[in-house]
């Protein structure tokens, strides 16, 4: 079955430091990928997508992903984290041909501290 | 102006209630979603509508019965509410099913008690 596996639970970092979020997924053929953020009591918004064309994609607030194919990755990134984006953060993946069902991973809590 | 929205933001009810969650979205989309959070914050698909038919049902309990009048509501109904299902349930749409970003509502909390 497909899955979307995100490596790192709860990440705890400080004001301005680099944050990699990884996300690995398991499907052979053509994918959409996305990166949605939560932010406390908040609704599900897009960060960012990929659909085809530059693996790498920048998305809103400063975030950025790189698909590589090869390792079936979406590693979300952003080099410079503010308190404010203190959130949970959900990668998700819709297959080719599948009915819009979108398999997301199990979340990524992140604490920025100020 | 609200792209997707949800009501009630929160519900609270009794084990054995019957209940029902709206959702109502005015992007003009023609597919609209409804996901499941759990405890652990695990999205999960439950159903999906394109144009008033149904399009995925993910093995949710027949307890779960979800109602599109037209293409811009998808309401979900459930009952005799269970604890297990006390959990977040967001609505979503987008353009087409396939290949298209979904947009999310605010999330309706379900405690059952």
């Amino acid at each position: 079955a497909q899955s979307v596996s995100q490596h790192n639970h709860h990440v705890i970092l400080s004001e301005a430091a680099s944050l990699e979020l990884g996300c690995n997924y398991s499907y052979g053929g053509t994918v959409n990928l996305f990166w949605y953020v939560q932010y406390p009591g908040q609704h599900l918004q897009l960060l960012l997508k990929y659909f085809s064309g530059d693996p790498l994609v920048k998305g809103i607030k400063g975030f950025e992903a790189e698909f590589i194919k090869s390792k079936f990755s979406f590693n979300l990134r952003k080099p410079s984290v503010q308190w404010s984006d203190t959130a949970e953060y959900f990668c998700a993946v819709n297959l080719a041909g599948n009915t819009g069902k979108l398999i997301f991973g199990q979340g990524t809590t992140l604490q920025v501290k100020p | 102006d609200t792209a997707v929205s949800q009501t009630p933001k929160y519900l609270v009810t009794q084990m054995g209630n019957d209940k029902s969650i709206k959702c109502e979205q005015n992007l003009g989309h023609d597919t609209m979603y409804w996901y499941k959070q759990d405890s652990k914050k695990f999205l999960k698909i439950m159903f999906s509508y394109n144009n008033k038919e149904l399009i995925i049902n993910e093995t949710v309990p027949n307890r779960f019965s979800p109602k599109s009048p037209d293409k811009a509501h998808l309401n979900l109904h459930i009952n005799s509410l269970e604890l297990g299902d006390s959990a977040v349930y967001f609505c979503a749409s987008s353009t087409r099913t396939g290949f298209e970003t979904q947009y999310f509502g605010p999330g309706t909390r379900l405690l059952v008690l």
